[in-house]
């Protein structure tokens, strides 16, 4: 199983929901990442877990949350996202948090905010 | 500031045309140059990779090649097929505690037959 799995596919939520995004990989990896990327951008990197401890958070705004309750899953919780936070949210894993170390990105989820 | 430049920002080839994407960085610390290909609706999927030890690699119809003292390096995709129609993104990264990619702004390549 070489998969990272993200559900949902599509959400559309008003200002004032709450909403998680999941994410899911088999492959024993160790380091697992959240990214988001607006329609004919690169991928921007919003955190990183390493171990399921966080590493890495980008400076993202606290209406974006996320949490790592095993080595396998990784959540992202929205509260009060505003309508500029619209866009293609993507996990990725990787064996170790490494810089040469591939990194496995799922399809990810099409936010829209209303 | 834009860590890796990327160019052209779209392409279009003739079916079994050479494709060639352009990237150009500063930061002489980057020590991993990884190209990434994205169809709509999907994840970035890594596509061939080089280190700056290496001044170019195959696999396949995919070629890097890699001029350390230009600071740049490029993608090449021969015999271009349709299928190859895709968004693709360079990137560069250095040895450092975080697996931190910086992407370039994205080529969109259409192959038509």
């Amino acid at each position: 199983d070489t998969e990272v799995t993200q559900t949902p596919k599509h959400l559309v939520m008003g200002m004032t929901n709450k909403k998680s995004l999941k994410c899911e990989q088999h492959m024993g990896h160790r380091a697992m990442y959240w990214y988001k990327q607006k329609a004919k951008k690169p991928p921007e990197l919003m955190f990183v877990y390493s171990y399921e401890k966080l590493s890495i958070n980008e400076s993202v705004p606290s209406r974006f949350s996320p949490e790592c309750p095993n080595s396998s899953l990784l959540n992202l919780h929205l509260h009060a996202l505003q309508p500029e936070d619209s866009a293609l949210y993507l996990c990725a894993s990787s064996q170790r948090q490494s810089t040469n170390e591939k990194l496995f990105f799922g399809s990810g989820t099409q936010l829209s905010v209303l | 500031q834009q860590q890796v430049k990327q160019s052209p920002q779209s392409l279009i080839v003739q079916k079994g045309g050479i494709s060639i994407i352009n990237c150009a960085y500063e930061n002489t610390a980057f020590d991993y140059f990884p190209w990434y290909q994205q169809f709509p609706g999907k994840g970035p999927a890594l596509l061939i990779a080089i280190r700056p030890d290496v001044s170019e690699k195959k696999e396949g119809r995919f070629t890097i090649s890699f001029n350390k003292s230009a600071k740049q390096f490029s993608l090449h995709i021969m015999d271009s097929q349709p299928g190859d129609s895709a968004t693709y993104f360079c990137a560069a990264s250095r040895e450092s505690p975080g697996n931190q990619f910086y992407f370039g702004t994205g080529t969109s390549l259409t192959v038509i037959p």
